[in-house]
């Protein structure tokens, strides 16, 4: 089925660095939304997304709802260890009757 | 604030067996979605209802049912249970109704079901 295409898969980055990731679909959407999972536990919604052109910020996280609609970043910016987790992307299409459609998610580690 | 409640947190069956997962979706929210994650996966919809209503099906197996009640609690029921159905199992609620953030799905802990 649809599906975004989500990157990296994976960071290896340095506490204190800045991080982005972004998501991209082959068809508009009209939400976007950004979540972050720890192993073992349920997805945390960091930023909801529902205009394009959108720029919202969540303490560290800065989010934006690409103008074209069909894409989305997500920037971490000086990194710390609680960072560490999947993110993943998830949109909603008009047709998709509520429907989220996943990323396969970025998995960013803090190298010690 | 109240979050979504599921239970069991764990859950081990043998195969064959049926499983039945519970969810409370928090106070005042109108849809409950049910996800499956395998290792290494994104989750994967299942099943959604609307008030109470079935809304929407995604992969959900024939094995599987599903139903939203009075209070608004949902239950997943599996049956005949396989190998492959260990996995992660999420619910997820929103207020639909809510024009501003109706798609703001909030997850639960999730079930880990392991079938033998």
């Amino acid at each position: 089925g649809q599906q975004l295409n989500q990157s990296p898969q994976s960071m290896f980055i340095q506490e204190g660095e800045d991080v982005s990731m972004n998501c991209t679909s082959s068809s508009i959407f009209n939400t976007w939304l950004w979540y972050k999972q720890d192993p073992g536990e349920g997805p945390v919604l960091l930023i909801a997304l529902y205009k394009a052109g959108e720029l919202t910020s969540n303490g560290r996280l800065t989010a934006q709802f690409g103008i074209t609609r069909k894409d989305s970043f997500l920037n971490i910016s000086a990194s710390i260890p609680s960072d560490v987790g999947i993110y993943f992307c998830a949109g909603q299409s008009w047709d998709s009757n509520y429907q989220l459609i996943w990323g396969a998610g970025t998995k960013l580690i803090i190298k010690p | 604030a109240a979050g979504v409640i599921q239970s069991p947190r764990h859950l081990i069956k043998e195969k064959r067996e049926t499983a039945t997962l519970k969810c409370y979706p928090i106070p005042r929210h109108d849809t409950v979605y049910w996800y499956q994650q395998g290792p290494g996966q994104d989750p994967q919809f299942l099943i959604s209802f609307y008030e109470k209503m079935q809304s929407d099906k995604g992969s959900i197996p024939d094995r599987f049912s599903a139903q939203q009640f009075s209070d608004y609690h949902s239950e997943l029921n599996m049956s005949s249970l396989e190998l492959g159905d260990s996995a992660l199992y999420f619910c997820a609620s929103s207020l639909v109704g809510d024009i501003g953030r109706y798609n703001e799905q909030f997850f639960g802990p999730g079930t880990r079901l392991t079938v033998l």
